[in-house]
């Protein structure tokens, strides 16, 4: 089974408007950290925004809150007032936080965003 | 700010050849991460690596793959005898003490297997 959903293949949105970006997860593990990741047409990873299993509030960093509801086992992303620099690939990942130290992180499909003038 | 450097950014190499990818984590990191990423395909976990040893690995990890901490500031990933189907984005991370936290990628070696 997939750890990580996301079954948006492509999403668009008009700019200014608010955007989620879906995903789902998969664990049996009571601690996790969820995460989402940007990716530009240059290639690098760039961090948005981490929710831990136990955290009560959704995280939120500025434009970009994370919808989390865990008996859903959804983690979906929020981009509120999209601008034309949103545009990228967008990845939700997981990591199951073991008793180990330096677990891996799974990583959905993405998610390509693209914002309209 | 402190951010995680991969050299080179772009390596060619013919198939059979050894690459050896270089990262420079952050410096007070102490969880070390290789991910690949074909192109257009999701990123994909290969290995993580804590107190100079490898704490996981993934299926994609075999034989031909080994990481190294030279000298307590690169973290490599070596393939031995690349293959055409080698060829990807290649991301290092790195992640804080305590229980991991985010991790810091780097901008990617691009490894082309002709």
């Amino acid at each position: 089974a997939q750890k990580i959903t996301q079954t948006q293949p492509g999403m668009f949105v008009q700019e200014k408007e608010a955007v989620t970006l879906d995903c789902t997860y998969d664990t049996s593990d009571q601690s996790y950290g969820l995460f989402w990741y940007k990716q530009p047409s240059s290639g690098e990873m760039i961090f948005l925004i981490y929710q831990g299993s136990y955290d009560e509030q959704n995280a939120t960093e500025g434009r970009y809150s994370l919808n989390f509801q865990k008996a859903r086992k959804s983690a979906n992303l929020v981009i509120s007032a999209s601008q034309l620099g949103d545009s990228a690939m967008y990845f939700c990942a997981m990591r199951e936080e073991q008793l180990s130290t330096g677990n891996q992180f799974y990583f959905g499909t993405g998610t390509s965003l693209t914002v309209i003038p | 700010e402190p951010e995680v450097t991969q050299t080179p950014s772009h390596q060619v190499t013919q198939m059979g050849q050894e690459v050896i990818l270089r990262c420079v984590p952050i410096s007070n990191h102490l969880y070390f991460y290789w991910y690949r990423q074909i192109l257009g395909q999701k990123v994909e976990f290969l290995v993580s690596f804590y107190n100079n040893e490898i704490s996981e690995k993934s299926e994609i990890f075999d034989d031909q793959f080994s990481v190294e901490r030279p000298d307590g500031s690169n973290f490599t990933l070596k393939i031995r005898s690349t293959k055409l189907e080698d060829s990807a984005m290649y991301f290092c991370a790195s992640s804080g003490p305590g229980v991991p936290g985010e991790q810091f990628f780097g901008p990617g070696t691009r490894l082309t297997v002709l």
